[in-house]
């Protein structure tokens, strides 16, 4: 299957700092991709529909201006956490959505980052 | 209530036995997929379900979809320890997979 990365792996941060992270489609292009945030224990919650060249589309209850995305070329978004505060420690995961041209499309996904703010 | 559940919320299971993993849906599917997830890892893909009554193996998985596509099962034959991990369905209601709606996933463990 196809390949996504994300980078950092881990990041651990003051409060109050904001924290970038990066998504890439190693070997096809993505027009969209999806950030993920996951709770201990929980399912995956989708925070935003990242589009490139167009504003990012933000799940009811997702503060846009805390969590900014970004997806400037066909093989990158990034997530920025503004300002970030222990409660927005998690287990961060995007996926990027693979045009298959068959029945179904398929969304890859990266290995996750881990926030940990302190 | 959630729309999508998943059962068990965990499993653990002898080497060798079978088992099944639940998920079901309150409105029809376009498509269901199973994804499997090391703890602290990205997810990856193992099957997905597109028509009713669709059934689908890779190894000693298998997955269905009832003719209704309301519900799904993932069944295990002859489980070993690395088979252990979280199983997540993800539900496509757009018909695009573009916007999956994940169950709670089932936490697998294998003992020898």
């Amino acid at each position: 299957g196809a390949v996504v990365s994300q980078h950092p792996s881990r990041v651990i941060c003051k409060s109050g700092t904001s924290v970038k992270i990066e998504c890439r489609s190693l070997d096809f292009q993505a027009t969209t991709m999806f950030w993920y945030r996951q709770f201990p224990k929980k399912s995956l919650m989708l925070m935003a529909t990242s589009n490139e060249g167009s504003k990012a589309t933000y799940e009811q209850g997702v503060e846009k201006d805390k969590f900014l995305i970004n997806h400037a070329s066909l093989t990158l978004s990034t997530l920025t956490v503004t300002s970030a505060h222990p409660e927005d420690s998690s287990f961060y995961i995007c996926s990027a959505l693979f045009i298959s041209g068959r029945a179904y499309n398929e969304q890859f996904f990266g290995p996750g980052t881990r926030l940990t703010v302190l | 209530s959630q729309e999508l559940e998943q059962s068990p919320q965990s499993l653990i299971v002898q080497e060798g036995k079978n088992l099944t993993i639940n998920c079901t849906s309150s409105k029809t599917l376009y498509g269901l997929y199973w994804y499997k997830q090391k703890y602290g890892e990205g997810l990856i893909f193992l099957m997905m379900l597109q028509k009713g009554g669709e059934e689908k193996s890779h190894e000693k998985i298998t997955a269905k979809l009832d003719e209704k596509k309301q519900q799904s099962s993932l069944h295990i034959t002859a489980s070993q320890p690395s088979h252990a991990g979280i199983y997540l369905c993800g539900a496509d209601y757009t018909g695009t997979a573009s916007k999956l709606t994940f169950g709670t996933g089932t936490r697998l463990q294998v003992t020898l």
